[in-house]
């Protein structure tokens, strides 16, 4: 069954601290990672997309990577700001059509 | 930028009235996507549709149907409300394009008492 697991549920941070979510899937045949952050109210916005070649890629303090061959990937975060205070979805999709599975989202509170 | 509109923020209707969430964008996508979202839950797909009056169920179409009678419109239809059916309603866009992300309005909070 094709899944997509985030972990922590939800994570509590200060200021200035960094950060890392993870993305766990099962997703096959594989076509890409997309990370989405979506705000109270709004709905959600990408960040960054992973392809199956794609190892790291950086989004100003973002930087996701991905492992093909274990099927993880990671979110990290750098000197966290408030504005940071989000849900990140982690949304993988397969090859052929609209096949695209959501993770349930990682809760992140900044705190000043 | 896309722009994904939704008709209303917030909603609040009854147990067995008919509710339309009405779902607009302006790129001329050829594809639109219903989800709903619920605490602890992934985005589930309801319906989506891949041109002017085509539509395909998604995962958890029972209770709902949707109308795409212009490329830009998309809308989705509870015939007969229930408790359930409270929710976050998303509408999403994409292009045909490989690797393009979905577009999405900012949702409808449907409460059905």
């Amino acid at each position: 069954k094709n899944q997509v697991e985030q972990s922590p549920q939800s994570l509590i941070i200060l200021e200035g601290k960094n950060c890392t979510l993870q993305c766990n899937y099962t997703v096959s045949p594989f076509s890409n990672l997309r990370w989405y952050k979506q705000d109270t109210g709004r709905g959600p916005v990408s960040l960054t997309i992973m392809t199956f070649s794609e190892n790291t890629k950086s989004n100003g303090r973002y930087t996701a990577t991905l492992d093909a061959d274990t099927k993880q990937s990671s979110l990290h975060i750098t000197a966290s700001q408030l504005s940071d205070s989000a849900s990140y979805i982690c949304v993988v999709r397969g090859t052929g059509g609209f096949k695209t599975i959501f993770g349930a989202g990682t809760r992140l509170f900044v705190k000043a | 930028d896309v722009k994904v509109t939704q008709s209303s923020r917030y909603l609040v209707k009854r147990t067995g009235e008919k509710v339309f969430l009405e779902c607009v964008q302006d790129m001329d996508h050829e594809n639109m996507f219903w989800y709903r979202q619920d605490p602890g839950l992934g985005l589930r797909l309801i319906y989506f549709s891949y041109d002017v009056k085509m539509k395909e169920k998604g995962d958890i179409p029972e209770g709902y149907s949707v109308s795409r009678e212009k490329k830009e419109r998309f809308s989705l239809i509870l015939e007969s409300a229930s408790t359930n059916q409270t929710s976050m309603y998303l509408c999403a866009s994409l292009s045909g394009q490989v690797n393009e992300k979905l577009f999405f309005g900012s949702g409808t909070q449907l409460s059905v008492l």
